[in-house]
Parts: C-alpha cells; structure tokens; sequence
C-alpha cells in the first residue's frame, strides 16, 4: 500500500512569492497526479506525470522517480491561487488513486 | 464539453436511512472511479468501473453500499442503511480511455451528511 505525505499541510504567502508544495510516496508508481480544490470548489486535475517535468502557465510540476519525490511550484503567487493542492498517486497494477491530506494554501494580498 | 456532474449536491439524511447517489461521467468515458473523503481525512478510492463492469472495488468499506453503472454510462452509489461514519463528500471522475493511467476529471462531489 502506498503511503502519500504532503508537506507543508499549511501555508501562507504573500503575493508574488515563489511556492514548494513537496509530496513523497513509498512504492513504485505508474503516474501522479497534483490536484486543485477551491473552498466549496470541485477537484480540477492539473498535471499527470510520470518522469520529468511539466509546466502550465505559473505552475510547473516535477518529479524523481528514484526518489520517489514530486514538487508542485507556482511563480508569481497570486490570491486566486489559495486552495486545497493534493498529490494522488496512481500504483501499478492498481486501479484507483492514493491519495495525500492536501496542502492548504493561502496567498495573502 | 459537459463535465462530470453529480447529484444531488447535498444530501442530509438520518442513521439507518437509504441515499442514493447519482454519477454522469463525461460523454464516452469508459472509466468511473467513486471516492471518498471523510471529514479530515485524505480521499480514498472506493471503486472503478469500465463501462458497466466493476474493475475493482476493493475500496467499497462494507456491503452497506452498492455501485451501479447499468449501460456503462451514468453510476449510482447508494448506501443502505446508512451510518454515521458514512458522512463526508463522494467524489466521482472518469477518464477517457482503457489505460488507468490517464488524467481524471473530477465531478463536484456529493456532501452526504448521516445523522
């Protein structure tokens, strides 16, 4: 079974700064997801991977395979950006993603 | 392109009642996953389908539910009875083709409060 942790749980930035948000698994996996939920919102998909790095608009996501270790970064933070993020890994061989807690962040103006 | 929608929205119903929860994917999308998130605790898978075959439901907590996907187009999960524990938001998404490791489009999700 694999075990997500997202780190920082909690984070608050002021607008402009550059944000990390790091997530870790513990077995192997086929693909990751970074998930956005707005308060009351829906969950939006924002990036599948499964090597190397990918960027849309002011978000770039990366991940190291043999680390086991992916970060979610977004430039130029703005207000907008507050929301829940989640890493939700997908297992080989398994259907269904795992899921982290989620890391709350909050861009102050 | 409609996405996926979920209904209803809310549901509050009293311990030993009977929910059903309703899933349109989006047009043409074999995969339907239900999850789940219970208050402060992360979301977790309850189950997959492929068109009207249950893939894995590994996830389903007990036989209080019962996932349906008649015709492989919209699901229904309903619970009976059921119990306190159950509350939380039921998230459904589905993907487009064959291969699990696709992005998933998530639904708005069900708040179903049990009391």
């Amino acid at each position: 079974k694999n075990e997500v942790e997202q780190s920082p749980q909690n984070l608050t930035a002021q607008e402009g700064e550059f944000i990390t948000i790091n997530c870790s698994y513990s077995v192997g996996i086929s693909a990751l997801h970074w998930l956005q939920q707005h308060p009351g919102g829906g969950i939006v998909s924002l990036f599948m991977l499964s090597s190397g790095k990918k960027k849309h608009g002011r978000l770039i996501a990366t991940i190291n395979i043999q680390e086991k270790h992916s970060s979610l970064h977004i430039t130029a933070s703005h207000p907008r950006d507050s929301a829940v993020y989640i890493c939700a890994v997908l297992q080989g061989g398994a259907d269904g993603l795992t899921f982290g807690k989620g890391t709350h962040l909050i861009i102050q103006p | 392109e409609a996405g996926v929608t979920q209904f209803p929205s809310h549901s509050v119903i009293e311990k030993g009642q009977t929910v059903t929860l309703r899933c349109d994917p989006i047009s043409g999308h074999d995969n339907l996953y239900w999850y789940r998130r219970v208050m402060g605790k992360e979301i977790k898978f309850l189950l997959h389908f492929v068109k009207e075959s249950k893939q894995d439901e590994s996830g389903m907590p007990n036989n209080r539910f019962l996932a349906e996907r008649t015709g492989g187009t919209y699901s229904t999960l309903k619970v009976q009875p059921a119990e306190l524990e159950d509350s939380g938001v039921y998230f459904c998404a589905s993907s487009p083709t064959s291969v699990t490791a696709d992005t998933q489009y998530f639904g708005p999700g069900t708040r179903l409060t049990v009391l």
